[in-house]
């Protein structure tokens, strides 16, 4: 099936520095991409929505100059959490929207496996 | 924004027993929906979709039904094993959007 890769999978950083998050769709072109955070227990929390040559919409309350999202190319959207404080600490999954026939619809969204993030 | 909640938070079954996992949307002109899998500390892991001019669709050991009737989308997995442990929650996709449901989590008793 089509698959979604983040990079890196586990990330512990110290407050005030830069994190920056990869995601790839590896067997398919992405005209969209999703990054959403999710803390323990709770469901998914979408943060902003990036499409590819173009800036993202960001959620309500998001901060787009602290999330900083670039999509440029059909497989690859970045996140970068700037100046993190140890309130960022969570786990941020992007999805991307495509796919194909062979698992589900064209317009199915494919999640990567995530990126946990720890802010000391 | 839309509402897709799902009727029971957890849920416990016996291996080899069927679980049945409930959802309600709330938007009757979603025309999409997919269930997804998400084991802990990792991300959602689709499983099977349906389109709203269906009723029912099947995979391996998995079946979904749409009721648009009463705005009901359910999970059946057959033989549920202990690897099915996790979190499943649906999605509804109205217009260009998509709407995720707070989760059930599953728990399979050996």
């Amino acid at each position: 099936g089509a698959v979604v890769s983040q990079h890196p999978s586990r990330v512990i950083c110290k407050s005030g520095t830069s994190v920056k998050i990869e995601c790839r769709s590896l067997d398919f072109q992405a005209t969209t991409m999703f990054w959403y955070r999710q803390f323990p227990k709770q469901s998914l929390m979408l943060m902003a929505t990036s499409n590819e040559g173009s800036k993202a919409t960001y959620e309500q309350g998001v901060e787009k100059d602290k999330f900083l999202i670039n999509h440029a190319s059909l497989t690859l959207s970045t996140l970068t959490v700037t100046s993190a404080h140890p309130e960022d600490s969570s786990f941020y999954i992007c999805s991307a929207r495509g796919g194909g026939g062979r698992r589900g619809g064209l317009d199915t969204q494919y999640f990567g496996p995530g990126t946990r993030l720890t802010v000391l | 924004g839309e509402s897709v909640g799902l009727h029971l938070p957890t849920l416990s079954v016996q291996e080899g027993d069927n679980s049945i996992i409930n959802c309600a949307y709330s938007n009757s002109a979603s025309d999409y929906f997919i269930w997804y899998k998400q084991e802990s500390g990792k991300g959602p892991q689709f499983i099977i979709d349906i389109r709203s001019n269906m009723d029912k669709r099947q995979g391996q050991r998995v079946t979904v039904l749409l009721n648009k009737t009463v705005k009901h989308l359910s999970l059946q997995i057959a033989a549920t094993q202990p690897g099915d442990s996790a979190v499943y929650f649906c999605a509804e996709r109205t217009g260009n959007q998509f709407y995720f449901g707070t989760g059930t989590s599953l728990t399979v008793i050996p």
